[in-house]
């Protein structure tokens, strides 16, 4: 069975760094590429970027850019989201997913499944 | 970026009753690259529709994906109680992926 499981929920001040979690387990960890999505408050969903853990290749959403690092431990099929400086507004559910489709000419393509059960971030002074 | 526009923001429907849903993109997505999501409350979002009409693996035949271009609809034949959740669509056909802002379907 394909598995996304995430780190545990975590509260922190502004200022502060974080980084979380994602362990894949019953697939090539190394042949798909792994996404992150946030979810604020009552919100929908907003992409923010996707990794290749067989070498570290990474997109980010023009809106995350320099916000967030996503990165990879493959030798643990694990990806992680982290941040230097957490801001209130970082407060929300965080969620990987293995990215399914395509990759054509440097072009990705394609869609989220399964889905990790989630981070919840909350940032709070 | 693509903006993706789902109608209408809520739905209420009583079970056995049909739900169409739809999702308008701001400019047209290459190859109907287009996918569905249902988020239950309390979980993670569960990928129901790829390229706009293929059902995902283990994916009740009662949901259906429909549409090109611009315009792509989502329907959830003979409503069941459990079908209460929040419905996104999402395009993959340019390089910034992008959500819609969300169905939520109500159950009567």
């Amino acid at each position: 069975e394909v598995q996304l499981v995430q780190s545990g929920a975590e509260v922190k001040k502004p200022g502060e760094s974080l980084k979380i979690s994602c362990k894949a387990s019953g697939y090539s960890f190394t042949s798909y590429w792994v996404g992150w999505v946030r979810q604020m408050p009552g919100k929908g969903l907003e992409w923010m970027g996707v990794i290749y853990p067989d070498d570290s290749d990474t997109r980010y959403s023009p809106s995350f850019q320099g916000q967030v690092t996503i990165s990879v431990d493959k030798s643990i099929s694990t990806a992680y989201l982290q941040w230097s400086s957490l801001k209130a507004s970082d407060t929300a559910m965080y969620y990987c997913a293995r990215h399914v489709g395509y990759y054509v000419s440097g072009r990705l393509s394609g869609w989220f499944d399964p889905w990790g059960q989630g981070t919840l971030v909350t940032v709070s002074s | 970026e693509i903006v993706l526009t789902q109608s209408p923001g809520t739905l209420s429907l009583s079970p056995g009753e049909r739900a169409t849903l739809s999702c308008r993109a701001s400019q047209s997505v290459s190859n109907s690259y287009l996918a569905w999501y249902q988020q239950k409350p309390g979980q993670a979002p569960r990928l129901l529709i790829y390229g706009a009409s293929s059902r995902a693996t283990g994916i009740p035949d009662r949901f259906s994906g429909s549409g090109s271009g611009t315009d792509f609809t989502l329907t959830i034949s003979r409503l069941e109680p459990e079908d209460l959740a929040v419905y996104y669509c999402q395009q993959y056909g340019s390089s910034a992926y992008t959500f819609g802002q969300g169905t939520k379907l109500e159950i009567k």
